[in-house]
């Protein structure tokens, strides 16, 4: 099983709405990340968990938060989000978060903000 | 400060032809690559991979070239095909004691039958 799962594959939500995003993956990575992607944009960084520790944040506004409550999960939390964070918002898996192992990603959420 | 880039937007190649898609870095530390595949409304598919202690790899159709001291590395693809056509990524790895990768801008290949 090479598959990363997210859910939902769409999410309309106001500026004054919370909503969660869901990832999961079963291949025994140790590794997760949230990457967000703008249309005709490359994906971009925003959180790495390695062992279930957070260890990468670029700098990612506080209205996005980051969990992942085990090896398998991962969830982006998003509170009073703005319309530029309109989006793709894919996740990630890979077997290490310290060495450079190929990153499989999930089909990503699509995400309007109104 | 774009660090990894691709700097043709589209390639158009006929079916059984070969692909060469580019990419250049300017980050020396880089010591890893990657190259994904994306099709619309999908995230990007892995594709292969290039250590920076090689200059070549190999899967099938796939061949990935690496010239250190250019800083460059193309994506050979012999021979294409029309399920080829989609957007190609190319990727750098940040250093070895992480997982960050960064993307280049990235090519549209369409392959015509």
């Amino acid at each position: 099983d090479t598959e990363v799962t997210q859910t939902p594959k769409h999410l309309v939500m106001g500026m004054t709405n919370k909503k969660s995003l869901k990832c999961e993956q079963h291949m025994g990575h140790r590794a997760m990340y949230w990457y967000k992607q703008k249309a005709k944009k490359p994906p971009e960084l925003m959180f790495v968990y390695s062992y279930e520790k957070l260890s990468i944040n670029e700098s990612v506004p506080s209205r996005f938060s980051p969990e992942c409550p085990n090896s398998s999960l991962l969830n982006l939390h998003l509170h009073a989000l703005q319309p530029e964070d309109s989006a793709l918002y894919l996740c990630a898996s890979s077997r290490s978060g310290t060495v450079p192992y190929e990153q499989y990603f999930g089909p990503g959420t699509r995400l309007t903000v109104t | 400060d774009q660090q990894v880039k691709q700097n043709s937007p589209s390639l158009s190649v006929q079916e059984g032809r070969i692909s060469i898609l580019n990419c250049d870095y300017t980050n020396s530390m880089f010591d890893y690559f990657l190259w994904y595949k994306k099709y619309p409304a999908e995230g990007p598919t892995f594709l292969i991979s290039i250590s920076s202690i090689k200059d070549k790899n190999e899967d099938g159709r796939f061949t990935v070239f690496l010239n250190k001291s250019a800083k460059h590395l193309s994506l050979h693809i012999v021979p294409s095909q029309p399920g080829d056509s989609a957007v190609y990524f190319c990727a750098a790895s940040v250093g070895s004691n992480t997982g960050k990768l960064i993307f280049g801008q990235g090519t549209t290949l369409q392959v015509k039958p």
